[in-house]
Formats: C-alpha cells, sequence, structure tokens
C-alpha cells in the first residue's frame, strides 16, 4: 500500500485530455513539500516529467502540467497521443517516514 | 550530457550480497545527492535511500536499514550501493538517481537500471 495514492490506470482517445490524481496526507503533500512526476515508458527507465508541483525539464512538451491543491498534485496530459501509452509515478518526501515516497503508479492507455 | 552509468545484470544466492556501481558524467558529482530507487517486476517503484555526495551523510528507507549501505568515490565521480542478505524479494532493477527526495528539483537524471535477481 502506497502512502501516494493514485488511480491504478486511467485511459483516452487521441487528442483528449486526460488527468492522473495524487493524494496524499497531512504529512508529505500537505505538509508542503513539492509533488513531482515520472513517465516510465515500457521497458526503460523512468524520466522526470514535472517537478516542484508545476515545472517542466526542458524536452517535455508542454501538454503535460501539473498542479498541487492541499493534500493532492495532479498530472494533466492534453492533445492524448500514442506515444504518451506509459506507466505514470507522483513522488512527494514524508516527514514521519523522514523520507521518499512515490504513489503506486497509474497506467495510461491510448484507445 | 549528464549520465549516470551503472554496473551489469547480477545473479545471486539467499543470503549473499550485491553492489551495484553508478558512475556519473557531465556535471560535478559533489553538487548532487545521489538517490537509490529500485522496481520489483511489475511492481511499482520503492524507495531506497539516498546519500549526500558532499558529506557522505545517508537516509536509508527503514524497512532497509542494517541492510544497506551507500557511498561515494568523488575521485571517479561513482556512487555505490551494497544490500546484504538478500531474499528472493529483493529480484528487482535497481535505478541510481541525481537528487534527494527532499529537492524541489525531484530526481532529475536516472541510471539505465541494474536487475538483480536473487535465486537459489
Amino acid at each position: 500500500q502506497s502512502v501516494l495514492t493514485q488511480p491504478p490506470s486511467v485511459s483516452g482517445a487521441p487528442g483528449q485530455r486526460v488527468t492522473i490524481s495524487c493524494t496524499g496526507s497531512s504529512s508529505n503533500i500537505g505538509a508542503g513539500y513539492d509533488v513531482h512526476w515520472y513517465q516510465q515508458l515500457p521497458g526503460t527507465a523512468p524520466r522526470l516529467l514535472i517537478y516542484g508541483n508545476s515545472n517542466r525539464p526542458s524536452g517535455v512538451p508542454d501538454r503535460f502540467s501539473g498542479s498541487k491543491s492541499g493534500t493532492s498534485g495532479s498530472l494533466a496530459i492534453t492533445g492524448l497521443q500514442a506515444e504518451d501509452e506509459a506507466d505514470y509515478y507522483c513522488q512527494s518526501y514524508d516527514s514521519s517516514l523522514s523520507g521518499v515516497v512515490f504513489g503506486g503508479g497509474t497506467k495510461l492507455t491510448v484507445l | 550530457q549528464v549520465q549516470l552509468v551503472q554496473s551489469g545484470a547480477e545473479v545471486k544466492k539467499p543470503g549473499a550480497s550485491v553492489k551495484v556501481s553508478c558512475k556519473a558524467s557531465g556535471y560535478t558529482f559533489t553538487s548532487y545527492d545521489i538517490s537509490w530507487v529500485r522496481q520489483a517486476p511489475g511492481q511499482g517503484l520503492e524507495w531506497m535511500g539516498w546519500i549526500s555526495v558532499y558529506n557522505d551523510n545517508t537516509n536509508y528507507a527503514q524497512k532497509l536499514q542494517g541492510r544497506v549501505t551507500m557511498t561515494t568515490d568523488t575521485s571517479t565521480s561513482t556512487a555505490y550501493m551494497e544490500l546484504r542478505s538478500l531474499r528472493s524479494d529483493d529480484t528487482a532493477v535497481y535505478y541510481c538517481v541525481r537528487g534527494a527526495g527532499s529537492s524541489p528539483l525531484g530526481l532529475d537524471v536516472w541510471g539505465q537500471g541494474t536487475t538483480v535477481t536473487v535465486s537459489s
């Protein structure tokens, strides 16, 4: 059971918009710690997609955006493309555990 | 370019130890922490801990305390992760990653992963 809760799966048709939620608690996201998002394509290492709640590293398309509110973070993907089919993970820091916590991951299927 | 290159796959017997290396290039090694994350087959990401390359301070996940040791060699820009008393549920891909979990910059550069298989 992960400290951060994500939906196991989401899906959408090409061109559509999907969102992935990441729900934490008062000891992690709610305590003010940043939410980061990672994309893991099949058979590859994860890559940083969003850092500091809403910032994109260079090279990440602006179709990807992140936000944070209260004890939750959210990743939005607009203009879905087949190449977006991957697993997505949120990550934060937890003061009770004194360590990094990940969500359980969300599998995005492009229909 | 900035990259982390890890050592090759390992097969170990239960009770043995494994030491994975991670060589950094393209940036000042001592300016960033190194974290280790593992992923069991078909499972999600699990944080193992991090080490400050600057002063060798470490922070390990509670469940691995006593079995894991993270070190660095600044002369070769290489980080190491040793896991002892291996069990079958330690079978996973192990990643070294640039950054520490509490950083606002996230874990921004990942190694290619090292597969560790624990089997009798």
